[in-house]
Order: structure tokens, then sequence, then C-alpha cells
């Protein structure tokens, strides 16, 4: 089966306007994270959700960044107003089982590449 | 305030020696533990992982050792292979909460 999809790949977008980023998880997996690596940095953590409702948005940088699920299936992370420091990798994972039997088998997609110039 | 640190950017090891990666964290609330592989253009890949009630696990050519007291844990990978060149993140979860928190990555190389 197709593992975790996001889109697009890359996007280069001038200070100011609005991004939307896609993560398409694995088909039935209940858990979805959004991560961001910026340049030299590891991965932070922006939101959880479990099915459509977010019980963790704690990683949100700003009121900026948003992010929604619907259907249980695919979310998208928007971004207002960018800002230079937004660039960075915006990696989505999903998992079948969270809680402890399923934090090892949180599956990352390939990461959008977001550029504000 | 970082608080998961992975101190060394980069490792560089022959192939067939052992590769140590180290990691050190500060929250003493973390109860499990886990190790990613990063290669290029790629998501992180999930490795192998440690509950806080163990002391190693291994699985295969790769093995994780804690160290609860020195807030320390290390992955070891022997034999080392050029497959095994990637970012490798180390990773933690505090009890009740699904996010991880992550190192900034060692980037391993395996020379032929």
């Amino acid at each position: 089966g197709a593992g975790v999809s996001q889109s697009p790949s890359n996007k280069v977008t001038e200070k100011g306007k609005d991004v939307e980023l896609r993560c398409d998880p694995i088909s039935g997996h209940t858990a979805l994270y959004w991560y961001r690596q910026s340049l030299g940095q590891g991965l932070e953590f922006l939101i959880y959700f479990q099915g459509n409702s977010a019980p963790d948005k704690s990683g949100l940088p700003s009121d900026r960044f948003s992010a929604e699920r619907t259907g249980g299936s695919v979310s998208t992370l928007t971004i207002q107003r960018t800002q230079q420091e937004d660039s960075a990798v915006y990696l989505c994972a999903s998992s079948s089982l969270p809680g402890l039997a399923g934090v090892e088998t949180q599956y990352f997609g390939p990461g959008t590449r977001l550029l504000v110039l | 305030d970082q608080q998961v640190k992975q101190n060394s950017p980069s490792l560089s090891v022959q192939e067939g020696r052992i590769s140590i990666l180290n990691c050190d964290y500060t929250n003493s609330m973390f109860d499990y533990f886990l190790w990613y592989k990063k290669y290029p253009a790629e998501g992180p890949t999930f490795l192998i992982s440690i509950s806080s009630i163990k002391d190693k696990n291994e699985d295969g050519r790769f093995t994780v050792f804690l160290n609860k007291s020195a807030k320390h844990l290390s992955l070891h990978i022997v034999p080392s292979q050029p497959g095994d060149s990637a970012v490798y993140f180390c990773a933690a979860r505090q009890g009740g909460s699904e996010k991880l928190v992550f190192g900034k990555g060692t980037k391993l190389t395996v020379n032929p």
C-alpha cells in the first residue's frame, strides 16, 4: 500500500502570502502528526490529530499557523502571512495506534520544502 | 531549551567497524526513546526504540543502550555498512503525550 504522501513537494512563496500544505496519511491510520525541520535543527512537533480532533496543538508557533483534518484522513496545514522564518521542511506522519504501542510506528512522509522569500 | 541533545553533528567510520551515536536528554519525565534514520529528500524512518524500564534493546545490527541515571542513550551499529550512511535522529516521548521531541541529528558516513 501507499505510504504517507505530502504535496506540494516544494513551495516557494513571497513573504506575506498564505500557503496550504497537504498530507495524505496511510489509509486507516487514525493518528496524524505535523512536524517541521528548520535548517540545522531537529524535528519540531507542531500538532497531533486523533481522528478529526487535535488534542495537542502545543507546537504551533503562532496564530498564523492552523491545521485541520477532515474525514479522519487528509490534513491541511495552513500558514497565513508567511514570514521568512517559516522556511523549513514540513513533515507529516501517521500512526495506526497512538500511545505507547504505536509510538514507534509513526510513518513519515517525504515532507514539503517551504521557502519564503 | 533543548531537551534532547545530539552533540556530534557528524561521525565517520570504516565499513565493518562499530558506529556509536550518542544522545543526551534533560527531561526526567521522558519514558520512551526512539532512533530514526533519514536519507536526503526522504522522511525519517523508524529504526529502534527503548522503554525507560529497560537498559538495552537489540535488533539485528542495531542496539540501543539507555543509562537513566546519566540521562544518556546510545545507538550502536555493528558491523557498519555503507548503506547505513544517513542522518540519525534521537527522539523522546513523555508519558501521556503523543509528541516526540527530537535531537538535531548526527550525520553518519560509513566509508567502504
